[in-house]
C-alpha cells in the first residue's frame, strides 16, 4: 500500500517554464488536495477535488491548473513558472471516513 | 475570511513533562479540527480529529480538546520524549466539504 506517491521530489525550473507535478493515491480516496508550504506561512491550499471529473480552487490557485480524469490521480500544472511559485508543494487525499488527510512526501520546486 | 492562529511558534520542554499547544480561531464554527505531525523534509502525518460535539479525545499519550465557545483547541503531548520533538499543525474544515485550512504550526523540541 503505497499511500500517495508524488513526483519529482525536486525541480528546477526557469522562468516561463511550464511543468506537471504528479499525484497518485492508490487508497481509492474521494477527495485529493494540492497545498504549497513556505516558510512562516502554513500549508496553503491551492486546488482541490471531490471526486473525479470535479475540481475547485482554493486559497492559492493563481498560476496553477489541475484536473481530476480518474479517482487516483491529481496532476497540478504550472502554466508559466514564477520565482513567487518556489515552494514545497504536497499533494493529500483523504476518504469519507474523517480518517484525516495522507500526504505526499512532497516536491521541492524551485524557479530560476 | 477564517483565520487559524498557533500562538506560538516554538516550544522547548524537557522530557517527562507536558507539551501544551494552542489553536485558536476566529469568524466559522467548524464541524470538526484536527491535529498533524511534521517532520523536517516529509509531509504532514494526521494524528487526531475532535467533532464539534466532543470536549475531549485521547491517543495514547495525545490528548486534544475543543471548546467551539472559545474558539479553541488545545493539544496536549504528556510524559513527552525526544521523539516528540516536530512541529505540530493544527487544520479545520470550515463547511466540512473536506477543504482543510492549516495553521501554521508550533514546532516543539523536547530536551533529554
Amino acid at each position: 500500500n503505497a499511500g500517495v506517491t508524488q513526483t519529482p521530489k525536486f525541480q528546477v525550473l526557469k522562468t516561463g517554464q511550464s511543468m506537471t507535478l504528479q499525484c497518485a493515491q492508490d487508497m481509492n480516496h474521494e477527495y485529493m488536495s494540492w497545498y504549497r508550504q513556505d516558510p512562516g506561512m502554513g500549508l496553503r491550499l491551492i486546488h482541490y477535488s471531490v471526486g473525479a471529473g470535479i475540481t475547485d480552487q482554493g486559497e492559492v490557485p493563481n498560476g496553477y491548473n489541475v484536473s481530476r480524469s480518474t479517482t487516483e490521480d491529481f496532476p497540478l500544472r504550472l502554466l508559466s513558472a514564477a520565482p513567487s511559485q518556489t515552494s514545497v508543494y504536497f499533494c493529500a487525499s483523504s476518504g469519507t471516513d474523517l480518517g484525516g488527510y495522507t500526504f505526499g512526501s512532497g516536491t521541492r520546486l524551485t524557479v530560476v | 475570511s477564517q483565520k487559524i492562529e498557533q500562538n506560538s511558534e516554538a516550544l522547548n520542554i524537557q522530557e517527562g513533562k507536558t507539551a501544551t499547544l494552542t489553536c485558536n480561531y476566529t469568524n466559522y464554527s467548524p464541524a470538526y479540527l484536527q491535529w498533524y505531525r511534521q517532520d523536517p523534509g516529509r509531509g504532514p502525518v494526521f494524528l487526531l480529529l475532535i467533532r464539534e460535539n466532543e470536549k475531549e479525545k485521547r491517543k495514547e499519550r495525545l490528548k486534544v480538546t475543543f471548546d467551539t465557545t472559545l474558539k479553541q483547541s488545545l493539544f496536549h503531548i504528556t510524559a513527552s520524549q525526544p521523539a516528540d520533538s516536530a512541529t505540530y499543525l493544527c487544520a479545520l474544515d470550515m463547511a466540512n466539504d473536506y477543504k482543510l485550512s492549516f495553521g501554521a504550526g508550533t514546532t516543539v523540541t523536547v530536551r533529554a
